[in-house]
């Protein structure tokens, strides 16, 4: 069971927005501005799509954006394209005896 | 252009040790903490083990703790993972990953290995 919480799976067609969650506590998520997204396509290693939180970093469309509310981080995904269906992942530092954890992944498929 | 290269993986029995390295070129390796991330057959990412830039910060994932040692060789630009009493759940890609900081708390890896893949079994 991975610490910080993701739904499974979301899609949505092409042009349209979608929203991944992303639920942890306030010792992880709730508790740090160090949220971060990656996208990962099959067989391929991940790429950073957001950092603390918000923050992309140089080259990443600005159709990806992060944010949080309390222990739940988001990332939104507008005006899908097919490049976009891949896993997403999110991650945070955490004041437990570990550094970081991750969240279980999320599958986003594009109708 | 940053690369980091992984090798050591391989085929090992249960209870072996195994040694991973990741080979870093294209930034100032003294200058960022470093990570291994793995990633077993189709499953999601797990965090392993992550080191400041001097080792002065060191942590490991629970599943690991007592069992893997990281290290690094600045000199070399060199990240390492000891991995002892290996075991089956170990099966995974092993990726090595550049921390945006020195010191780790940031939790944000741009740059990612190719991974090098382990497996444990008899």
């Amino acid at each position: 069971q991975s610490a910080l919480t993701q739904p499974a799976s979301v899609s949505g067609s092409p042009g349209q927005s979608i929203t991944i969650s992303c639920t942890g506590t306030s010792s992880d998520v709730g508790g740090y501005n160090y949220v971060s997204w990656y996208q990962q396509h099959p067989g391929k290693a991940p790429k950073l799509m957001i950092y603390e939180v918000s923050n992309r970093p140089s080259g990443v469309p600005d159709r990806f954006s992060g944010s949080k509310s309390g222990n739940t981080a988001s990332l939104t995904i507008s005006g899908l394209q097919a490049e976009d269906e891949a896993d997403y992942y999110c991650s945070s530092y955490t004041s437990s005896s570990t550094l970081v954890v991750f969240g279980g992944g999320t599958k986003l498929t594009v109708l | 252009e940053v690369q980091l290269v992984e090798s050591g993986g391989g085929l090992v029995q249960p209870g072996r040790s195994l040694r991973l390295s990741c080979a870093a070129s294209g930034f100032t390796f003294d200058d960022y903490a470093m990570h291994w991330v793995r990633q077993a057959p189709g499953k999601g990412l797990e965090w392993v083990s992550g080191i400041s830039w001097n080792s002065g910060s060191i942590g490991y994932a629970d599943s690991v703790k007592g069992r893997f040692t990281i290290s690094r060789d600045n000199a070399k630009n060199s990240l390492y993972l000891q991995m002892n009493s290996l075991r089956a759940e170990d099966t995974a890609l092993y990726y090595c990953a550049k921390d945006m900081g020195s010191y780790g708390q940031g939790a944000s890896f741009d740059y990612w290995g190719q991974g090098t893949l382990v497996t444990v079994s008899s």
